[in-house]
């Protein structure tokens, strides 16, 4: 089945360290994002690749960083975690940007800052 | 600014009917999604609406008044595994997708 796979679904890290969340796709659509969702609030996008175009959030703190190596893969580096860091961080795809485009998300990836 | 209103919570009774409302002022419009999320999960998309009207999916339908930047989501025949939060989203002038904070849906027996 298409699908769009996140590794690992929990991550813990200590505050400073770098980590890196993974996500992939096998629906081959041209658009990846990265969502941050903490409890009871809206996902909030922090970047989004169209092919290799990179678009970020004007508010994504510096901290995030991301990389799409090919149409399947894409990386979230967090260069040093913050306790307000901890969150689930999602990952969707989608064909393109327009207004019917479906996002299709990934089970995500909850992270733990110690 | 741009604003989705949905209500935090609610609680319905299993076989019962439920309809969760969604405001938004957001600056132009190109479409409001429904999405479902279970409790730890990813969401999943419902429905989509870009007209005015009534669309029907199964147990779930979707309603859109663009004029009063309105819709809401009907669930019948209500079932545990309704159990989720559900988050509205709606596409603006310039495509971006601005999402609600999600209303968390109990179900009760």
């Amino acid at each position: 089945d298409a699908m769009v796979i996140q590794n690992p679904r929990y991550q813990v890290t200590q505050f400073g360290k770098p980590v890196t969340l993974s996500c992939s796709q096998t629906l081959n659509h041209n658009v990846m994002y990265w969502y941050q969702q903490k409890s009871s609030q809206a996902p909030k996008l922090l970047f989004h690749y169209y092919d290799k175009d990179f678009n970020n959030e004007a508010d994504t703190p510096d901290n995030f960083q991301s990389r799409r190596p090919n149409t399947s893969f894409c990386f979230l580096d967090i260069r040093s975690p913050g306790l307000g860091d901890a969150a689930m961080y999602l990952c969707a795809t989608s064909t393109g940007t327009g207004g019917a485009e479906t996002q299709y998300f990934g089970p995500g990836t909850r992270l733990l800052v110690l | 600014g741009q604003n989705i209103d949905q209500p935090t919570e609610m609680t319905a009774t299993e076989g019962a009917i439920v309809q969760i409302n969604c405001t938004y002022q957001t600056s132009g419009f190109n479409g409001l999604f429904w999405y479902q999320q279970h409790a730890g999960e990813a969401p999943t998309f419902l429905s989509y609406n870009v007209l005015d009207g009534l669309e029907e999916k199964g147990r779930f339908s979707s309603f859109l008044s663009r004029s009063k930047g309105y819709s809401y989501l009907l669930l019948k025949e209500l079932q545990m595994k309704d159990s989720a939060s559900y988050l509205c989203a709606v596409r603006d002038s310039n495509y971006q997708l601005i999402w609600g904070a999600g209303t968390k849906l109990i179900i009760k027996p």
